[in-house]
C-alpha cells in the first residue's frame, strides 16, 4: 500500500523559479528520502532526512520534515529545464528495516 | 562503481506465459529489492532480501510471483502465469546494509507488457 501522498500531482513552471512539492505520511518513520525519476528510467536517490532533523540541504535542494505533522517538503530553487522528471517522496517505517514505501509522486515540467 | 544491473530492459509476453527478470546489484551490497512500479504510480515493494534471506516478502503475490538469491549476490524474479495487471516496470535496487539509514540504488528497470 501507497504510504505518501503527494502534492501536487504535477507542476508546471518557468526555468529560473522554484519548485515546491509536498509530501504527507501515515506511520512513524525512521528517515524520509525524495527520489527523482527521468523518463523511462529508474530511480535517483536525491537526498535523506532522518527523523530526528527538520531540515537538510543539497546544491539547489531543501528538504524540510514535520514530524508532527507527518509532512515533508522538496523545494527546487532556480529549476532548470534538466530538472524536468517525477519526484517520489519515500519513508522508511520505524523498526522496518530499511523497507521504503513510495508516493504516488509529482510530475514536474520546467520549460525553458 | 558500476551500478545495479538489470536485464532484460524490455519482455513483452502473453498472458499466462512466465517470465524471468535479472538482476545484479551494486557489489559488496548485502540488500536487494524487487519493486513493481505500475504507470502512473510509485514503486511498490514486492521482496526485500538481507545476503540470501527474505526479510521481507509480503507484498509478492506468490500463487504467481517467485524470487530468489542464490549466494546473496545476482537475483531473479520470476512470474508464472502472468497477468495483464502485471504490465509495468520491475525495478531492483540495492542498498549497503539492512538497516533504516542507506539510501537504495536502483538499476534501470525492466518493462514488462503482457498482452
Amino acid at each position: 500500500s501507497q504510504q505518501g501522498e503527494e502534492d501536487p500531482q504535477a507542476l508546471s513552471i518557468q526555468e529560473g523559479e522554484n519548485a515546491t512539492m509536498n509530501c504527507s505520511y501515515k506511520t512513524s518513520i525512521n528517515n524520509l528520502q525524495w527520489y527523482r525519476q527521468n523518463s523511462g528510467r529508474g530511480l535517483v536517490h536525491l537526498i535523506l532526512i532522518r527523523s530526528n532533523e527538520r531540515e537538510k540541504h543539497s546544491g539547489r535542494l531543501r528538504v524540510t520534515l514535520d514530524t508532527s505533522k507527518k509532512s515533508s517538503s522538496l523545494l527546487i530553487t532556480a529549476s532548470r529545464a534538466a530538472d524536468t522528471a517525477s519526484y517520489f517522496c519515500a519513508t522508511a517505517p520505524y523498526n522496518q528495516g530499511g523497507k521504503l514505501i513510495f508516493g504516488q509522486g509529482t510530475e514536474l515540467s520546467v520549460k525553458p | 562503481e558500476a551500478g545495479v544491473a538489470q536485464s532484460p530492459r524490455y519482455k513483452i509476453i502473453e498472458k499466462r506465459q512466465s517470465v524471468a527478470f535479472w538482476c545484479n546489484p551494486i557489489s559488496g551490497h548485502a540488500t536487494l529489492y524487487w519493486y513493481q512500479q505500475i504507470l502512473g504510480q510509485g514503486p511498490k515493494l514486492l521482496i526485500q532480501f538481507q545476503n540470501n534471506g527474505v526479510v521481507d516478502d509480503s507484498q509478492l503475490p506468490k500463487d504467481r510471483f517467485s524470487a530468489e538469491r542464490l549466494k546473496g549476490v545476482d537475483s531473479t524474479l520470476k512470474i508464472q502465469p502472468a497477468k495483464l495487471e502485471d504490465s509495468a516496470v520491475y525495478l531492483c535496487a540495492s542498498s549497503l546494509y539492512l538497516g533504516e539509514t542507506y539510501e537504495q540504488y536502483f538499476g534501470p528497470g525492466t518493462r514488462l507488457t503482457v498482452t
